[in-house]
């Protein structure tokens, strides 16, 4: 697709469970940011990739929270033993290589825990 | 990254130029100027950024002062599509390992 596509567009499940959230972002892209974003709320930065680099990891709230990037390309977000103050937009990003390059974003997956 | 301090709210009338402030007065000398806007239940947009130069595309114009430690997004004729989130961001170039921080943004209501 042309844009940063992410899946499943609504996520609802219980407290306590596990749940993975995709990103594919635009073909070529080499970095790719997750973000939070509570009702109401502004975008709460999660996790960078950027290239080959180690992650920048630095916005994780919790050691429940995990992301990896598989072959430099698609993303999985995971929140393990889901809480209720989980639940918000999950947002990702991707951007090309290039120095002042624009981010692009997803329409975002929709958390509600229960 | 340098953090960047907006009003949380703005007004402006339908067809009237919006002027949106920014200030980073802690900004570094390799850091850019961006600008991103989030329409309800949207994801965000791009719309410009800047070094130290004023720039201007198809969206808005880019005021940014001579010691950078502030600038100004302009939208010369504004529309009831432009209500939104405007964010500024400051951030070192990619290459060198810059991140978007978004902080809480300027909440801009476009009315007819």
């Amino acid at each position: 697709g042309a844009g940063v596509s992410q899946s499943p567009s609504n996520k609802v499940t219980e407290k306590g469970k596990d749940v993975e959230l995709r990103c594919d972002p635009i073909s070529g892209h080499t970095a790719l940011y997750w973000y939070r974003q509570s009702l109401g709320q502004g975008l709460e930065f999660l996790i960078y990739f950027q290239g080959n680099s180690a992650p920048d990891k630095s916005g994780l709230p919790s050691d429940r929270f995990s992301a990896e990037r598989t072959g430099g390309s698609v993303s999985t977000l995971t929140i393990q033993r889901t809480q209720q103050e989980d639940s918000a937009v999950y947002l990702c990003a991707s951007s090309s290589a290039y120095g002042q390059a624009e981010a692009f974003f997803g329409q975002g997956t929709r958390l509600t825990v229960v | 990254d340098a953090k960047t301090t907006q009003p949380p709210s703005m007004d402006c009338a339908e067809g009237r130029a919006a002027n949106l402030p920014c200030n980073h007065s802690t900004i570094s000398g390799n850091e850019y100027v961006y600008w991103y806007r989030q329409i309800h239940s949207q994801g965000p947009q791009y719309i410009i950024h800047g070094l130290k130069n004023n720039e201007t595309n198809e969206m808005a114009s880019l005021i940014i002062t001579e010691d950078r430690k502030s600038s100004t997004l302009i939208l010369p004729h504004a529309t009831l599509r432009d209500t939104a989130v405007y964010y500024c961001i400051v951030r070192v170039a990619y290459n060198q390992g810059g991140k978007l921080i978004f902080g809480q943004g300027t909440e801009l209501s476009v009315k007819p």
